[in-house]
């Protein structure tokens, strides 16, 4: 069965320092993708990166990038410079090809508090 | 920007009522979602509508919900009956595959309370 796992349930980092939010991945299907969002205490989930089974390269998105080691099943994700707002849940998602639909298998997240 | 967005924000109902959550996606988007999230708990797929019809349900997702687009905008959520354990965030969203590439953005979703 198609599994997300999260194994931190908070983290904390200082302002202007990264932080890596780990994330692994269970699945037997070959295609698949990876996601991260970002829900702040307001509750929206703010899409931050996406990384494809089949990508080369790590993907990169302003101060996100993706730590995609398809080996080891990871996807960690690491936030470079943190920010203040930055404070929130953060999950990790897999979507999974079937018959053109790509639901999202969610992990149960990691709340990421980052102190001044 | 384009963003999903989803009315009403919040709503309160009675059990047994039935209650209709709305969305508009994205306007270029093929695929739409919903899912939901019960407090503090992670956010858990119930309904993928592609072509206008469901592609695929959970097992969340009996006869007592549905979901329809009825125009070329709206995409709705109804519950005909609802019980206290269907209070939750719902969220809508919407995604396409292009290229390798996939997208799925998600409104700001409909926190529903059933008493």
């Amino acid at each position: 069965a198609q599994k997300i796992t999260q194994t931190q349930p908070g983290m904390f980092v200082q302002e202007k320092e990264a932080v890596t939010l780990d994330c692994t991945y269970d699945t037997s299907d070959p295609s698949y993708g990876l996601f991260w969002y970002k829900q702040p205490s307001s509750g929206e989930m703010i899409f931050l990166i996406y990384q494809g089974s089949y990508d080369q390269q790590n993907a990169t998105e302003g101060r996100y990038s993706l730590n995609f080691q398809k080996a080891r099943k990871s996807a960690n994700l690491v936030i470079s410079a943190s920010q203040l707002g930055d404070s929130a849940m953060y999950f990790c998602a897999m979507s999974l090809t079937q018959g053109g639909s790509e639901k999202l298998v969610f992990g149960k997240g990691t709340k990421l508090t980052v102190n001044p | 920007e384009p963003e999903v967005t989803q009315t009403p924000s919040h709503q309160v109902t009675q059990m047994g009522q039935e209650v209709i959550l709305r969305c508009v996606p994205i306007s270029n988007h093929l695929y739409f979602y919903w899912y939901r999230q019960i407090l503090g708990q992670k956010v858990e797929f119930l309904v993928s509508f592609y072509n206008n019809e469901i592609s695929e349900k959970s097992e969340i997702f009996d006869d007592q919900f549905s979901v329809e687009r009825p125009d070329g905008s709206n995409f709705t959520l109804k519950i005909r009956s609802t019980k206290l354990e269907d209070s939750a965030m719902y969220f809508c969203a919407s995604g396409f595959v292009a290229g390798g590439e996939e997208t799925q953005y998600f409104g700001p979703g409909t926190r529903l309370l059933v008493l």
